[in-house]
């Protein structure tokens, strides 16, 4: 079965300092992968994917991550945040032969202090 | 967009009660889920469904049971309602069906229960 690990399960920074948050997955076997964002008492928004082709993907908000096949990772990343970045960061995973049903890791709270 | 939207924000049900928790959405979506989201663990899934009538167990299927009578509709049910089952619960529906598409899952706002 597919698993998903956040390393870290919170990771404060101050504003515009550069970010990672880590992620790792079980299977390189066909897998995608996925960011998701939850700001304060809402649901889950799609930060961005990858699914195939170039293994750097980017989101319209400047956060990136790239794919790493060797290592099995897909870190997330961000040279500058924001405030606003504030939120709770999820990582998952679909692998092909579990119908595609998305494993998410256990999440990175990120607080950006003024 | 797609919008999945759940019925009720926050919800407070006392033990042994039988609870449903509504989700709809508006794009024709196949594939729709139920998870619960608890801190520090994530999110887990309860059940999925690929069609109408459709439904497989997830990962924590335990006391929860599932209803889709029609596409756009996706219920969870708490037959007997324990404290354990305090949690968020999300919603989700995707894109594609099982094959080739971009996978994205679009989440509801989420139920918050509360099981006093």
């Amino acid at each position: 079965a597919q698993s998903v690990t956040q390393l870290d399960s919170q990771v404060p920074v101050f504003e515009e300092a550069p970010v990672e948050l880590r992620c790792n997955y079980s299977s390189s076997v066909s897998v995608y992968l996925f960011w998701y964002v939850q700001y304060p008492n809402q649901g889950l928004q799609l930060l961005l994917k990858y699914l195939s082709g170039s293994t750097l993907v980017e989101s319209i908000n400047g956060f990136e991550a790239e794919f790493n096949k060797s290592q099995t990772s897909f870190h997330l990343r961000k040279p500058s945040v924001h405030i606003s970045d504030t939120a709770e960061y999820f990582c998952a995973a679909a692998l092909r032969g579990s119908n595609y049903k998305l494993t998410f890791g256990k999440g990175t709270l990120l607080t950006v202090n003024p | 967009d797609v919008k999945v939207t759940q019925s009720s924000r926050y919800l407070v049900k006392r033990t042994g009660e039988k609870v449903f928790l509504e989700c709809v959405q508006d794009m024709d979506h196949e594939n729709m889920f139920w998870y619960r989201q608890d801190p520090g663990l994530g999110l887990r899934l309860i059940y999925f469904s690929y069609d109408v009538k459709m439904k497989e167990k997830g990962d924590i299927p335990e006391g929860y049971s599932v209803s889709r009578e029609k596409k756009e509709r996706f219920s969870l049910i708490l037959e007997s309602a324990s404290t354990n089952q305090t949690s968020m619960y999300l919603c989700a529906s995707r894109e594609g069906t099982g094959g080739a598409g971009n996978y994205g899952y679009t989440f509801g706002s989420g139920t918050r229960l509360t099981v006093v």
